[in-house]
């Protein structure tokens, strides 16, 4: 069974903090992606990794999947009020991209 | 487009009880999903659809159905609910394999 475990599950910080959020599996993925939830909607993507060490941009927010294509993490920069939420990532498995399994969460709060 | 709607938003069941939960997508999308996610947490793969016709099990199929006669149609059925059924059930869709998972509004179940 593919588990991924993200770290840490919850994290409060200050307005304008830098912060990382991680993934790990001892599975490998062929894919990656990261997910962001408010309460009571359904996650949205934020981006998608395929390649080992590749390194994605979306402003403020940086994505890096590992080389051995088992860990990814989430850095944010210059955290806003904005940017709460929980973050899920979400691997596919290298059987196939028909399913993606969905790491544990964490819970992100950034107080003004 | 409306993308991804989910019926009903709310449902308060008693245990023993059944009921359909409905899912509906316009984008024309091959692949459904069903998952649930309990307070807090990630989201767990209860059943998936390539096609009409075609669907599969996910992570955690036991005390639950589907079936997809249409394309745009999905539903979720739980016979015999019970309290450990309680969570929030999000349908989702995405368009072959590299594409964007869309996820719809979910649906709150409580099973008492």
């Amino acid at each position: 069974t593919q588990l991924l475990e993200q770290s840490p599950q919850f994290l409060s910080i200050q307005e304008g903090e830098n912060l990382t959020v991680y993934c790990n599996s001892s599975s490998v993925f062929s894919s990656l992606q990261w997910y962001r939830q408010e309460p009571g909607e359904g996650p949205v993507l934020l981006v998608t990794v395929v390649t080992g060490g590749e390194v994605k941009k979306l402003k403020r927010l940086t994505f890096q999947f590992g080389d051995a294509r088992k860990d990814s993490s989430l850095h944010i920069t210059a955290a806003q009020p904005g940017d709460t939420g929980l973050y899920l990532c979400a691997g596919a498995g290298s059987s196939g991209t028909y399913k993606y399994i969905f790491g544990t969460g964490t819970r992100l709060k950034v107080l003004a | 487009n409306a993308g991804v709607t989910q019926t009903p938003k709310f449902r308060i069941l008693k245990i023993g009880q059944s009921m359909t939960l409905q899912c509906t997508q316009d984008m024309n999308h091959n692949y459904m999903y069903w998952y649930r996610q309990d307070p807090g947490m990630g989201l767990k793969l209860i059943y998936y659809s390539v096609g009409a016709g075609i669907t599969d099990k996910g992570e955690v199929p036991n005390g639950y159905n589907v079936s997809r006669s249409t394309t745009e149609d999905f539903p979720l059925r739980l016979e015999l609910a019970a309290p450990s059924q309680t969570s929030v059930y999000f349908c989702a869709s995405r368009p072959g394999l590299a594409g964007e998972q869309f996820f719809g509004p979910g649906t709150r179940l409580t099973v008492l």
